[in-house]
């Protein structure tokens, strides 16, 4: 099955640095990326998610990249504010009738004021 | 709006006991899942369902089976808990594959 890597399992930034999580995947079948931030004491959520016909995505301080051939897909954040601060996980899903999502580890991100 | 919800936000039960663990979506998802959240391990898939009626082992099933009568309602049951059951439980819910999914508040399980 799909196996999902993710690094680093803890991000420390200053306010205003950029922050970057990296995620591996193992099978080449997978098409759909999503990244859900989790809060402290909260539920996760989508922030932006990628598909692997597109190399990278960007909303406003968030951006995603993808790299088929190495099986790679980053998480960039610039501008870091003190609210970025909570775990982001990355998954990797065969998409279509599939309907199974495999997640990372996760990183907990921590922007320092 | 999605709702998803959860019937207990915390539980404490004994080992050997069965354990039922609700999810309700409200939104007519025809995908539901339960993870289990634990710290370095990520999210962690139990059991999905495609269906009602439907059900697919996830990446964990060993302990735990499911439930789902009813479109909206997902029932997780440990059969016999165990402590290395005590865990963070999500349920999460979604309309397809590429949509996402739709988080419960999660239900903290200890077994003692």
């Amino acid at each position: 099955g799909e196996n999902v890597e993710q690094h680093p399992s803890t991000l420390s930034v200053q306010e205003g640095d950029s922050a970057v999580i990296k995620c591996t995947y193992s099978d080449s079948a997978s098409n759909y990326f999503p990244w859900y931030k989790q809060e402290l004491g909260k539920r996760p959520q989508l922030i932006i998610d990628i598909r692997s016909n597109v190399g990278e995505k960007k909303d406003q301080r968030i951006a995603v990249t993808l790299n088929k051939t190495a099986k790679h897909f980053s998480l960039h954040i610039t501008e870091t504010q003190p609210e970025d601060s909570a775990v982001y996980f990355c998954a990797a899903s065969m998409g279509g009738g599939y309907q199974k999502v495999t997640f990372g580890t996760g990183t907990k991100l921590q922007v320092i004021p | 709006d999605v709702k998803v919800t959860q019937s207990s936000r915390y539980l404490v039960k004994r080992t050997g006991e069965k354990v039922f663990l609700e999810c309700v979506q409200d939104m007519d998802h025809e995908n539901m899942f339960w993870y289990r959240q634990d710290p370095g391990l990520g999210l962690r898939l139990i059991y999905f369902s495609y269906d009602v009626k439907m059900k697919e082992k996830g990446d964990i099933p060993e302990g735990y089976s499911v439930s789902r009568e009813k479109k909206e309602r997902f029932s997780l049951i440990l059969e016999s808990a165990s402590t290395n059951q005590t865990s963070m439980y999500l349920c999460a819910s979604n309309s397809g594959a590429y949509n996402e999914q739709f988080f419960g508040p999660g239900t903290r399980l200890t077994v003692l």
